[in-house]
This record gives C-alpha cells, sequence and structure tokens, in this order.
C-alpha cells in the first residue's frame, strides 16, 4: 500500500541537540512539505519542496533545516536554535492534478524536549 | 497572508444530530481543502473544494469562493465522527503548496 511513512513516532530528546525526523513517501508525489502543531493550534507551515533538490521556507522556518536529495524522502532537521521544539510534526505530500494539490498526510512525530 | 478562521472552535453533538461547520477566509483562493484529524492525530482529506458543492456519505461540504467561505455539514453524526476539523486555503497571490490551517473545530459526538 502506498503511504507516507514517519519514524520516529516518539521522541524525547535534551535541549541543545539537533534532532532529525524522517519522512518517506512512495506514492511517487513531486511536493513534500512539514508542519508543525502545537496543542489546541493548526498546523504551520515550516518547509515544502515541489521537486528534487530544491525547498522554501514555509511561515515558521526559523530554527529548522531540511532536504530533498531523493524525491521519496525529506527529512527535517529541528536544531538547537530552535527555541521551542516540541511540538507534533506532520509530513504531507501531494502531486497536482489538473491544477489540484491535495494533501496526502504522515501519521507524524511527537518530539519532547526536556 | 491570508486569514483562516473557523467555527464554532468546539461543538458538542449527540449521536444522530447534523452539524453545521464554518470556514472565512481573507482573500482569493485556488484550493481549499477540508480535514479530519482523529484522536490519534492522522489526518484525512476530507474534500478538495475551492469552489461548488460535494458530497460524501454523510459528509457534504459547499465553498462560496466570492464570499469567501465554506461550510462543512456532518449529517447523522456518529462516535466515529470525533476529532478535529481543519479547513485549508492556498491564496491565489501566495505562492504554490503555501497551505494554510485555520484553528480547527474540534467536535465530540456523545453515544
Amino acid at each position: 500500500d502506498g503511504g507516507i511513512t514517519q519514524s520516529p513516532k516518539y521522541l524525547f530528546r535534551k535541549e541543545g541537540q539537533n534532532v532529525t525526523l524522517s519522512c518517506e513517501q512512495n506514492l511517487n508525489h513531486d511536493a513534500m512539505y512539514w508542519y508543525r502543531q502545537d496543542p489546541g493550534q493548526g498546523l504551520r507551515l515550516i518547509y515544502y519542496s515541489q521537486i528534487v533538490n530544491d525547498f522554501q521556507k514555509g511561515d515558521i522556518a526559523e530554527g529548522y533545516s531540511v532536504s530533498r536529495e531523493k524525491k521519496e524522502s525529506f527529512p527535517l532537521t529541528v536544531t538547537s536554535a530552535q527555541k521551542n521544539p516540541t511540538a507534533f510534526y506532520l509530513c504531507a505530500s501531494s502531486i497536482p492534478r489538473s491544477g489540484a494539490n491535495v494533501l496526502t498526510f504522515g501519521a507524524g512525530s511527537r518530539l519532547t524536549v526536556l | 497572508g491570508i486569514q483562516v478562521e473557523q467555527s464554532p472552535p468546539d461543538l458538542i453533538l449527540q449521536e444522530g444530530a447534523n452539524s453545521t461547520l464554518r470556514c472565512n477566509f481573507s482573500d482569493s483562493v485556488n484550493n481549499l481543502q477540508w480535514f479530519h484529524q482523529n484522536p490519534w492525530g492522522q489526518l484525512i482529506n476530507l474534500f478538495y473544494i475551492p469552489s461548488g458543492t460535494k458530497q460524501n456519505g454523510r459528509l457534504s461540504a459547499t465553498t462560496v469562493a466570492t464570499e469567501r467561505y465554506s461550510l462543512l455539514y456532518i449529517s447523522s453524526s456518529q462516535t466515529t465522527d470525533s476529532g478535529v476539523y481543519f479547513c485549508a486555503v492556498e491564496a491565489t497571490t501566495d505562492s504554490w503548496g503555501k497551505l494554510q490551517f485555520g484553528a480547527g473545530t474540534q467536535v465530540v459526538v456523545t453515544p
């Protein structure tokens, strides 16, 4: 079955450590996204990538970094510069059909910084 | 950037009841989607509906793009409908792919 796999599902880290969250998709989608969700709030866009080797900052990119070396993979690194990294992180992918851009989401990664 | 407001923020329903969720947006859009987030955090796309009306089982949605709002209707609600419903939009003035989410409507359906 095609889908998006995020790992790990839960992650605990000490303050000041960098953390990398994995996102892999086998849907053959061109575009991939990272969103952050805080309790009781909507999703905020961190980074997105329309094609391999290209990505754009979203609304809250500070303290995060990404790479897109393969179509299937879009890892997110939460750096020590991110002031409040504890959150639920969601990866998504999409492929435009006649202009539509419908997102498919992974199950999410919950990061807790101690 | 575009503003997205959802109402009501919370909704408690008895099983079998009908409800309407609203999404207002501040600018012209070329993309509007409704999502359901289950209690475990998984987001599922319900509708892609930048304009017009669509139905899928007990759910239906209507977007009036000229008046900048969309409505999601839940009929004969079931406990499995519980969760958070999000509206997400992409402004025509934004770069491709920048979907902005509202704060969501938390729905609880009681037996």
